[in-house]
């Protein structure tokens, strides 16, 4: 059974038009992650929550925000997508986020702007 | 220079081959280290820890030099299904930082 569920899979938006994409999880796990990742290219990291508390990478441009409503549930959201943020983004969970605690991905989301 | 540095390959290699990657990183003070598959359009997967007296798990082999500063993966009798890109993963306190990636293609 998937433990992190991302929602859509595959994301068609026009430019400019806002998309929210979802992760939930079924492991508990107090750390959650959002990740871009382009073609050919590794993950980068866009944002985390620690339990309730956000931290933003110095380098995520404030067209990227995430919200965490409860444990289970986290949602990026891309208020206004431009071509360049045509990407799979990736959700991640951890148990926390130091250690040798292992990260576990979702299927990822597919993001196509038009 | 990269944190962490992998060479993006691609290993083309014939089935039963054995083949070997290594991931450099900067950061002297890393702590964990991870080994991730990632197939084509698909997320990526945990393969193995990295341990420091070196561990396996199968045909997959992977070890630690920290006076070096790298870790590799060596990967024996090469299956077709081992084609997939391999990512190399290292942590400093709370910071994970990923490899770029090296891609591996087994050929019948």
């Amino acid at each position: 059974d998937a433990m992190v569920i991302q929602n859509p899979r595959y994301q068609v938006t026009q430019f400019g038009k806002p998309v929210t994409l979802s992760c939930s999880q079924t492991l508990n796990h107090n750390v959650m992650y959002w990740y871009q990742q382009k073609s050919s290219q590794a993950p980068k990291l866009l944002f985390h929550y620690y339990d309730k508390d956000f931290n933003n990478e110095a380098d995520t441009p404030d067209n990227f925000q995430s919200r965490r409503p409860n444990t289970s549930f986290c949602f990026l959201d891309i208020r206004s997508p431009g071509l360049g943020d045509a990407a799979m983004y990736l959700c991640a969970t951890s148990r926390d986020p130091a250690g040798a605690n292992v990260l576990t991905f979702g299927a990822g989301s597919r993001l196509t702007v038009l | 220079r990269k944190e962490v540095e992998q060479d993006p390959g691609p290993f083309n290699v014939p089935e039963g081959a054995t083949v070997a990657f290594n991931c450099t990183y900067s950061n002297s003070a890393s702590q964990s280290f991870f080994w991730y598959r990632q197939d084509c359009r698909k997320e990526p997967k945990l393969l193995m820890s990295v341990y420091s007296s070196g561990n396996e798990d199968g045909r997959f082999t992977a070890q630690l030099n920290r006076a070096s500063q790298y870790i590799s993966l060596l990967i024996r009798d090469s299956k077709l299904s081992d084609s997939a890109t391999y990512l190399c993963v290292v942590r400093a306190g709370n910071m994970l930082t990923f490899g770029g990636g090296t891609r591996l293609m087994v050929k019948p």
